[in-house]
């Protein structure tokens, strides 16, 4: 079956340009996370979905950085004006139900701006 | 949710068994223990959870010692395809409203031939 993908895999942005990064969970999975992992580092939590509803958006960032999952599937995670320090690479994952630790992660996209 | 302290790296020849230590000595009752691992240029991967029973799934083995302070990973017959680096992650559920894993830097485990 397929399991949750990303896209695009590799991602190169100047410096002050904005990018969006799409998320495909697992259909059916109820919860979405979104993680990024700097390098050498472990993934550090962004942001977490249920259905259509942003309920902990604790770990963005700053204000550059939003996140939507407008019908509850596909999800985007916007940056706005990358800078340097925004390079790494971005995760997510998707659960089946509301609270769950055993997370199905995608692949990543890895952002490097210039 | 406790802290965890895994070493840094970790090498074993293929077919042996290869255990990885946790040490989670601030553990409380309620608190479970589970392990994720990530192979290079992948997402991360569950493995296995356990609270106090030792449990066995078809990837590996979870042995937590009686006073829960530490536990133990165990891949039976370590294969090249399990080199990767291996969370463990402390977890106290039914908390928030968001189950976010919160990982640490973890034990990068080289399997060689």
């Amino acid at each position: 079956g397929a399991g949750v993908s990303q896209s695009p895999r590799y991602k190169v942005a100047k410096r002050g340009q904005d990018v969006a990064l799409r998320c495909d969970p697992i259909s059916g999975h109820v919860s979405l996370f979104w993680y990024q992992q700097a390098l050498g580092q472990g993934p550090e939590f962004l942001t977490y979905f249920q259905n259509e509803a942003q309920l902990d958006k604790s770990g963005l960032p700053s204000d550059r950085f939003f996140a939507e999952r407008p019908e509850g599937s596909v999800s985007t995670l916007k940056i706005q004006r990358t800078q340097q320090e925004d390079s790494a690479v971005y995760l997510c994952a998707s659960s089946l139900f509301e609270i769950s630790y055993e997370q199905y992660f995608g692949p990543g996209t890895r952002l490097t701006v210039t | 949710d406790a802290k965890t302290t895994q070493p840094t790296s970790m090498d074993c020849a293929e077919g042996r068994a290869a255990n990885l230590p946790c040490n989670h000595s601030t553990i409380s009752g309620n608190e479970y223990v589970y392990w994720y691992r990530q192979i290079h240029s992948q997402g991360p991967q569950y493995i296995i959870h356990g609270l106090k029973n030792n449990e066995t799934n078809e990837m590996a083995s979870l042995i937590i010692t009686e006073d829960r302070k530490s536990s133990t990973l165990i891949l039976p017959h370590a294969t090249l395809r399990d080199t990767a680096v291996y969370y463990c992650i402390v977890i106290s559920l039914g908390t928030g409203t968001a189950s976010k894993l919160t990982f640490g830097t973890g034990t990068r485990l080289q399997v060689t031939l």
